[in-house]
């Protein structure tokens, strides 16, 4: 099955600082990727859609001078967390589809591959 | 807009027994897809069963399957023995457009923790 990563998987960090989190599809070209964030026993709130080539769109409350996405290339999208403070401690998860028409089962399928998630602290 | 809704924070289950997760959705497009995911304690989000609003027929995945009442816009997970390993966080969610609109976002409900006895 389709595999991608997100590195690092744990993050602590000074207040103040900027930290980047990498999300990489692994075995396929992912032509648009999604950045969700969790707070503890929350659901996942997506905060913007990452498009190869192009500008990410945000959605609205997400701040995307604090939050800067930059998808480079067709296997990797950069989400950079900008002068962290700790409100910004949470659980970020990317996703990615795949390009392409995706071959379904009877049951259809998830085209959407997930990363394991970066767990950042700011302390 | 669309808008997903689990309105069970969290169940119990005894193991060996089925056990149901509700999901109600609204959204106002007639081409849509409902997804469930599996989130166990170290995060990561496992796939467990998709629907497609244009399917005839419910779909199901090993101990898995969907009750869709479109009419009623609901997509509730039955899960049939129940196992230890179940124990996790589930989220229902929906993505508008057909199957396949791969770019198109996945919205999630508030989820439902469950909880399998022993």
């Amino acid at each position: 099955g389709a595999v991608v990563s997100q590195h690092p998987s744990r993050v602590i960090c000074k207040s103040g600082t900027s930290v980047k989190i990498e999300c990489r599809s692994l075995d396929f070209q992912a032509t648009t990727m999604f950045w969700y964030r969790q707070f503890p026993k929350q659901s996942l709130m997506l905060m913007a859609t990452s498009n190869e080539g192009s500008k990410a769109t945000y959605e609205q409350g997400v701040e995307k001078d604090k939050f800067l996405i930059n998808h480079a290339s067709l296997t990797l999208s950069t989400l950079t967390v900008t002068s962290a403070h700790p409100e910004d401690s949470s659980f970020y998860i990317c996703s990615a589809s795949r390009q392409g028409a995706v071959r379904l089962g009877p049951s259809g399928g998830s085209t959407q591959y997930f990363g394991p998630g970066t767990r950042l602290t700011v302390l | 807009a669309q808008k997903i809704t689990q309105t069970q924070p969290g169940m119990f289950v005894q193991e060996k027994e089925a056990v149901t997760l509700d999901c109600t959705y609204d959204t106002s497009d007639q081409s849509y897809g409902l997804f469930w995911y599996k989130q166990p304690s170290s995060g990561e989000m496992i796939f467990l069963i998709y629907q497609g609003s244009y399917d005839e027929q419910n779909a199901t995945e090993g101990r898995y399957s969907l009750n869709f009442q479109k009419a009623r816009k609901s997509a509730n997970l039955v899960i049939s023995a129940s196992q230890l390993g179940d124990s996790a966080m589930y989220f229902c969610a929906m993505r508008e457009g057909g199957r396949y609109n791969q770019g198109g976002k996945l919205i999630f409900g508030q989820g439902t923790e469950l909880s399998v006895k022993p």
